[in-house]
C-alpha cells in the first residue's frame, strides 16, 4: 500500500550548520507534502508544507524540495540551532481529510 | 491559553476498564482529527469531524472506541474494555475552514493499560 517514510532515522549535526532531512513518498498521485516538528511531550508543529505543481518553497530558516521524478522530498535547515532539537515528520494527504505520516527522523544538536 | 488542549495528560487504567478523553478545540476552528502516536512513529489517524458530523473514521477503530463532537465544539474518544495494545499517545489537532494539512494539535493523552 501507499506509505511515507524516512531514509534515517536519527541525524547529528553541528550547531550552526544546516541540516537536511529526507522523506521518500510511494504513491505516485499524492498532491500535498507536509514537514511537521515534535518536540518531546509536546504534539506535533506544522513547519511547512509544499503542492506537487512546486519543486521548492522557502519559509524562515527552512526549504522543502520536492522531486516528483523520484517521489523525494527533503526538508533543509539553515544554521540548525539548539531549538531545533526534535523527530521531523514528513506527512501525505490522503483523500480530504487524513495524513499518511512517515516514521520521523531525530535531529541532534552538537555543541 | 488559545491553543488546542487535551484532558487528562496521563491516564494509567487495568485491562477491560474504559477510559474517556475530552479535547477542547481552539474556538474558531470547526474540523476537529483524532491521531493515535506509538512511540517512535508517526501519528495514525483516527477519525474527523467537521462542525458535529463524523466524516470519516479509520479502519484501525475498532467498535471499542468511539468518538463525538455533539455540539460541533469539544470532542470525546472513549475506548471500551480496553487491551494493552490501547497504550498509546492520543493527539487530538484542529483547523479552520481551508483543507490544508496545517493542524494545530494538543499535547496529547497518554495512555496506559496495565
Amino acid at each position: 500500500g501507499e506509505s511515507v517514510g524516512l531514509h534515517l532515522p536519527t541525524l547529528s549535526v553541528q550547531e550552526g550548520d544546516n541540516s537536511i532531512i529526507n522523506c521518500a513518498y510511494s504513491n505516485s498521485a499524492s498532491d500535498y507534502f507536509i514537514w511537521y516538528k515534535q518536540e518531546s511531550g509536546k504534539g506535533p508543529q506544522f513547519i511547512i508544507d509544499i503542492r506537487s505543481n512546486m519543486d521548492k518553497r522557502q519559509g524562515q530558516r527552512v526549504t522543502v524540495l520536492l522531486n516528483k521524478t523520484v517521489k523525494h522530498l527533503s526538508l533543509q535547515i539553515a544554521a540548525t540551532q539548539p531549538g531545533d532539537s526534535a523527530v521531523y515528520f514528513c506527512a501525505e494527504k490522503q483523500g480530504n481529510y487524513q495524513l499518511i505520516w512517515g516514521a520521523g527522523t531525530k535531529l541532534i544538536i552538537k555543541p | 491559553d488559545t491553543g488546542v488542549s487535551q484532558d487528562p495528560r496521563h491516564k494509567i487504567t487495568k485491562r477491560g476498564q474504559n477510559v474517556t478523553f475530552r479535547c477542547d478545540p481552539i474556538s474558531e476552528h470547526n474540523r476537529l482529527y483524532w491521531y493515535r502516536q506509538t512511540l517512535g512513529q508517526g501519528p495514525e489517524f483516527l477519525t474527523y469531524f467537521q462542525n458535529e458530523a463524523q466524516l470519516e473514521k479509520s479502519r484501525l477503530l475498532s467498535d471499542r472506541f468511539s468518538a463525538e463532537r455533539p455540539k460541533g465544539s469539544f470532542s470525546t474518544l472513549e475506548i471500551q474494555r480496553t487491551e494493552q495494545g490501547d497504550s498509546a499517545m492520543y493527539l487530538c489537532a484542529s483547523s479552520g475552514r481551508t483543507a490544508t494539512g496545517e493542524l494545530f494539535f494538543g499535547e496529547g493523552s497518554r495512555l496506559t493499560v496495565l
